[in-house]
């Protein structure tokens, strides 16, 4: 049974990092074409892909916010995490850690997202 | 700004068919796998459809997904109040190096 469980802080001030813990079981980042993904969505509107980071240790980001992110994972404890620097309050939103199969051959790449954690709300407020 | 588009809402009866699109370019949906997603209120998107038009297991086959060039759709046959939700469609984008997801589609049911 695959699970995945998001934790940190609730409220982050403007310009502080803020530090997104993934703890998951029922697989490892280890297996050929695993994955984990931050994956985020503000009150009331779209889901907006932030990072991945693969079973080889390939990392991915969003590009608007590449600048601003660090992926890394502990496979040894089973866990991915996502760190953002420079806080703004329209980063406010529930921030999801989420399991995907990804790989890519004869020139086309798959990507599926298959579990997701419940969501941990992120405030960004002073 | 999302690289992929979807129109913000459809609607229908129960028991009728809607379709949803998601159009892209040669980077994303011409030369990659599309998935679906449906988030219904208050809950975690769930997967509806992988590699273009492939049901995980419990997904009913109410539930399809197409893929023309540069363009996807899904389509929900038999619709029911039930699936009143936000669908997401989604994509790895070879130019980007990036997993996107569409700006999403309010279904609602009439």
């Amino acid at each position: 049974q695959v699970t995945l469980r998001e934790s940190g802080p609730a409220l982050v001030k403007p310009t502080q990092t803020l530090t997104l813990t993934c703890t998951f079981s029922g697989f490892s980042l280890s297996t050929s074409k695993m994955c984990v993904n931050w994956i985020r969505q503000p009150p009331g509107k779209a889901l907006e892909w932030l990072a991945r980071i693969d079973w080889d240790d390939d990392k991915f980001y969003s590009t608007s916010l590449k600048t601003r992110l660090i992926i890394s994972k502990d496979t040894s404890k089973n866990q991915v995490v996502l760190k953002m620097t420079d806080m703004d309050p329209v980063d406010s939103a529930t921030y999801y850690c989420a399991r995907s199969t990804s790989y890519c051959g004869g020139g086309s790449c798959h990507s599926a997202v298959d579990y997701w954690g419940q969501g941990t709300l992120v405030t960004v407020s002073s | 700004q999302s690289v992929l588009t979807q129109p913000p809402s459809v609607s229908a009866a129960p028991g009728q068919k809607v379709t949803i699109s998601c159009s892209g370019s040669s980077s994303n949906i011409g030369n990659n796998y599309v998935s679906w997603y449906q988030q219904l209120p208050g809950t975690v998107p769930k997967l509806l459809i992988y590699d273009n038009n492939k049901r995980p297991s419990g997904i009913p086959d109410r539930f399809s997904g197409s893929k023309s060039g540069t363009s996807a759709t899904l389509g929900i046959t038999g619709l029911q109040t039930g699936d009143e939700a936000d669908y997401y469609c989604a994509t790895w984008d070879s130019g980007l190096r990036a997993d996107v997801f569409g700006p999403g589609t309010k279904v609602t049911v009439l």
